[in-house]
């Protein structure tokens, strides 16, 4: 267990819809990444925030947002939901950015857009 | 920006011999390289990471060496052992314009099986 939460573990939904992905740090980790993991693409970037504010930003579509709130909790929204935006979600966190800091993952959300 | 790429895709040793993985980069000013272990179902979780100061890393069965002239690094797995079987990712880290630390690139994977 990374300490890094992640709701929910499972979602389904239809496309058009919107749904927001929670993430929860490892207490004391104030930067927070967001990746999404599909077959094809493999583990791709998307956003990372510290300490309440966006870092860095990857590949990630106009349709998503993120945010990362005072608590240090992030949550992803996806709207527009596409077929292709099936895959794991996945939340991470460090105690800063840069790599003297390990990243930790979180268990993902599986998105499975019908 | 950054491309890695991440060879063979699939690969599948007899328990007890070795496991070579190879990457390459594309963006000279990356300085950071870990790889990830991803068991079927799980997060990621990091093995090992090598900086660009140094060509070579060990820790136990496992070992990084990068070569930045060429621009690749590999994982290397020796005495492997079922519990080794696992998909795992290489990744590299960007310099943005300026020197800040940039993003984390990550190859497409190698699922590795290790056969008893």
């Amino acid at each position: 267990d990374s300490g890094v939460t992640q709701t929910p573990k499972h979602l389904i939904t239809a496309t058009g819809q919107r749904v927001t992905l929670r993430c929860s740090p490892r207490s004391g980790d104030l930067s927070v990444y967001w990746y999404q993991q599909s077959l094809d693409q493999g583990l791709q970037f998307l956003i990372q925030y510290y300490n309440g504010e966006e870092r860095a930003k990857g590949n990630i579509l106009e349709r998503f947002s993120a945010q990362q709130f005072p608590d240090l909790h992030s949550e992803l929204n996806l709207s527009s939901l596409e077929l292709g935006d099936s895959a794991l979600y996945f939340c991470a966190s460090s105690v800063a950015p840069g790599d003297l800091y390990e990243q930790y993952f979180g268990p993902g959300t599986r998105l499975t857009v019908t | 920006g950054e491309n890695v790429e991440q060879h063979p895709s699939t690969l599948s040793v007899q328990e007890g011999d070795s496991a070579v993985i190879k990457c390459t980069y594309s963006d000279s000013a990356s300085n950071y390289f870990p790889w990830y272990k991803q068991e079927l179902g799980k997060r990621p979780q990091l093995i090992i990471d090598i900086r660009s100061n140094v060509g070579e890393k060990k820790d136990q069965r496992i070992a990084v060496t990068l070569n930045k002239t060429a621009k690749h690094f590999s994982l290397h797995i020796t005495e492997t052992q079922p519990e080794d079987s696992a998909v795992y990712f290489c990744a590299a880290r960007t310099v943005n314009y300026g020197g800040s630390q940039g993003n984390l690139i990550f190859g497409k994977g190698t699922k590795l099986s290790v056969k008893p």
